[in-house]
């Protein structure tokens, strides 16, 4: 069963281009969350969705960020217009859908995409 | 607001030698409290979870962890540490949503190293 299927693992962009991250959660995992990791610090939330629907954006920055996850295919988070603060690496973790006993809280988390920006 | 404080920032110990991360959160109901660690270069790993019940907690890799409501704390433990232990700890705590959704909240982390 494979995990969570990050690319590109590594993405050099120039000042003012776009970046596109992409997910695809496990194998029967809806729910998609995107954190990302600036350097020598911990994980922060940015986003969390479930299929062709944003649940909780509360840490998404208000501009050039936007994230999607689609019916079909993997879950995209998009950059506009990078600026050199956006260097940083951006995890992916899927959950699957449970309730009661099912829901065990665990994130199953992406090897990462590691984004430079000169 | 949920927090989690980890005092720590770099730890270094001897191979063999026990190993005691510590963690503080702040939360105003029952945590979740998750503790996972992060080789150089890679994805995070869940070492252990505590969600309810025993409050000494069994990992992976030989890892334990104990909740300590009155001091808000989820310190991680081993007994004896291996070189392949040197990587980056992160606490983290949860919020629990309908449907499964888990929203985590991490440390800073600290960063292991292991001396021969």
């Amino acid at each position: 069963n494979a995990g969570v299927m990050q690319n590109p693992r590594h993405l050099v962009r120039r000042r003012g281009q776009e970046a596109r991250l992409r997910c695809s959660p496990m194998k029967g995992h809806s729910h998609v969350y995107w954190y990302r990791q600036l350097p020598e610090e911990g994980l922060k939330f940015m986003v969390y969705l479930q299929k062709e629907n944003i649940i909780d954006e509360s840490g998404m920055p208000k501009e050039r960020f936007s994230a999607e996850f689609p019916k079909e295919g993997p879950s995209i988070l998009r950059i506009q217009q990078v600026v050199r603060g956006d260097s940083a690496a951006y995890f992916c973790a899927s959950s699957p859908i449970g309730t009661g006993e099912k829901i065990t809280g665990e994130l199953f988390f992406g090897e990462g995409s590691r984004l430079t920006v000169l | 607001a949920q927090s989690v404080t980890q005092p720590d920032i770099h730890i270094t110990v001897s191979e063999g030698a026990s190993l005691e991360l510590r963690c503080n959160y702040s939360y105003g109901a029952t945590p979740y409290l998750f503790w996972y660690v992060q080789s150089p270069g890679q994805g995070l790993q869940l070492l252990l979870k505590y969600f309810s019940g025993d409050t000494l907690v069994q990992g992976i890799k030989g890892f334990e962890a104990e909740f300590k409501r009155s001091q808000s704390s989820f310190n991680l433990r081993k007994p004896s540490v291996h070189w392949s232990d040197a990587a980056e700890y992160f606490c983290a705590v949860g919020t629990m949503f309908s449907g499964g959704y888990n929203k985590l909240i991490f440390g800073a982390g600290t960063r292991l190293a292991v001396h021969p």
